[in-house]
């Protein structure tokens, strides 16, 4: 299969503890975008990478949060000191330039 | 800004057809996007539109009126397998980033 992919795909952590999600995007792409979604909205931007270079973050992103993508390939995105908001599903999306994005399965986040 | 509306609920009966409005405001219109998305999965991209018309990929369709702000996705054929949620997403590229913006999803259910 040579989709997105994304590890863990649960996560529960208590209030306070530190996350790291990790997402593999198709390998061709150069493109990598995190957004964020609650149950019954849609999926909300949070930041993407053009290769390795983070060029844009949302507002929405926290000083809490931080995503690295160090060699163009995989990405990381740390939540610090989570909080009960940040109960949520993480997705993950590729694409090759403006074409289409890819989403992952995403990583489904329960803050106790 | 960006400003996506579609309805929350629709519910369609196996064979029929399905019409799913979307209208958006927005600064920098780069193509809209439809996707399909089971719950508790991630979205799969369904069709883009960037020029008005219609495009057409077998059961789906999708038609798009920039001038308008509109675009509705046709589903035909309806089977149970349908029921998802479907995602309007409006591309801006006012940042020069190839973002979407997603509205809060169509639940559709599919009945006998």
């Amino acid at each position: 299969d040579t989709g997105v992919s994304q590890n863990p795909r649960h996560k529960i952590t208590k209030r306070g503890q530190n996350v790291t999600f990790r997402c593999d995007p198709i390998s061709e792409h150069n493109r990598l975008y995190w957004y964020r979604q609650t149950l019954g909205q849609g999926p909300e931007f949070l930041t993407y990478f053009q290769n390795e270079a983070q060029l844009e973050k949302s507002r929405l992103l926290s000083d809490r949060f931080s995503a690295e993508r160090p060699k163009g390939s995989f990405s990381t995105l740390e939540i610090q000191r989570t909080e009960q908001g940040d109960s949520a599903m993480y997705l993950c999306a590729s694409s090759l330039g403006l074409r289409t994005q890819y989403f992952g399965p995403g990583t489904r986040l329960t803050v106790l | 800004g960006q400003n996506i509306d579609q309805p929350t609920e629709m519910t369609a009966t196996e064979g029929a057809i399905v019409q799913i409005n979307c209208t958006y405001q927005t600064s920098g219109f780069n193509g809209l996007f439809w996707y399909q998305q089971h719950a508790g999965e991630a979205p799969t991209f369904l069709s883009y539109n960037v020029l008005d018309g219609l495009e057409e990929k077998g059961r789906f369709s999708s038609f798009l009126s920039r001038s308008k702000g509109y675009s509705y996705l046709l589903l035909k054929e309806l089977q149970m397998k349908d029921s998802a949620s479907y995602l309007c997403a409006v591309r801006d590229d006012q940042t020069g980033a190839n973002n979407l913006f997603f509205g809060t999803g169509t639940r559709l259910t599919v009945i006998p």
